[in-house]
């Protein structure tokens, strides 16, 4: 089956730096890599996603690149803000089946004054 | 507004005691799916559901149990079995069959054993 791997598990930037979460998968087949944002004492929420057919996504200061042939992903924030401080998940799945979303581990971003 | 509701927010249970941890959504989604969270764990998956009337187990469903009896309804029950019940606990829906789409998930229910 599917397996993700995300790193790192903590980061922390000075405001208004960039910050690089990276993510590699295992099954070639995956076709969809969402990223969630989890807030202190709330649950997930999809923040961007992007499907296999695309190498990059960009919304705003949040960016998504994809390169297939390695099977790794990242998100890339820029001019981070202290919002910008939760946790982040990515996530895989493969859309030729009825299968779930398979999550990393999650990165603890600290949004450094 | 659609959205998937957990309640309560904050629940304690005494050791030996089931807990039942409600999830309803209003979304139509036909998938539903319970994970458990602890620190530096990520997401693990408990139980999930395609279709009413039918679950499967998870990664750690173990102490664990569910019903879908509603397409908008899928409560979770933490039994005496379970050793260790104290978490975060978070519900997720999704169209069945197009995960493609993402999970909308719940704000989440802390459980703690006391």
């Amino acid at each position: 089956g599917e397996n993700v791997e995300q790193h790192p598990s903590t980061l922390s930037v000075q405001e208004g730096d960039s910050a690089v979460i990276k993510c590699t998968y295992s099954d070639s087949a995956s076709n969809y890599f969402p990223w969630y944002k989890q807030e202190l004492g709330k649950g997930p929420q999809l923040i961007i996603d992007i499907r296999s057919n695309v190498g990059e996504k960009k919304d705003q200061r949040i960016a998504v690149t994809l390169n297939k042939t390695a099977k790794h992903f990242s998100l890339h924030i820029t001019e981070t803000q202290p919002e910008d401080s939760a946790v982040y998940f990515c996530a895989a799945s493969r859309s030729d089946r009825d299968d779930k979303i398979i999550f990393g581990k999650g990165t603890r971003l600290h949004i450094l004054p | 507004d659609g959205g998937i509701t957990q309640s309560p927010k904050y629940l304690f249970r005494k050791e030996g005691q089931n807990v039942t941890l409600s999830c309803e959504q209003n979304l139509n989604h036909d998938a539903m799916y319970w994970y458990r969270q602890d620190p530096g764990q990520g997401l693990r998956l408990i139980y999930y559901s395609q279709i009413v009337n039918d679950f499967q187990k998870g990664d750690i469903a173990e102490g664990y149990s569910v019903s879908r009896e509603k397409k908008e309804s899928f409560p979770l029950t933490v039994t005496s079995a379970q050793k260790n019940p104290t978490a975060f606990y978070l519900c997720a829906s999704s169209i069945a069959g197009q995960p493609d789409y993402g999970y909308t998930f719940g704000s989440g229910t802390r459980l703690t054993v006391v």
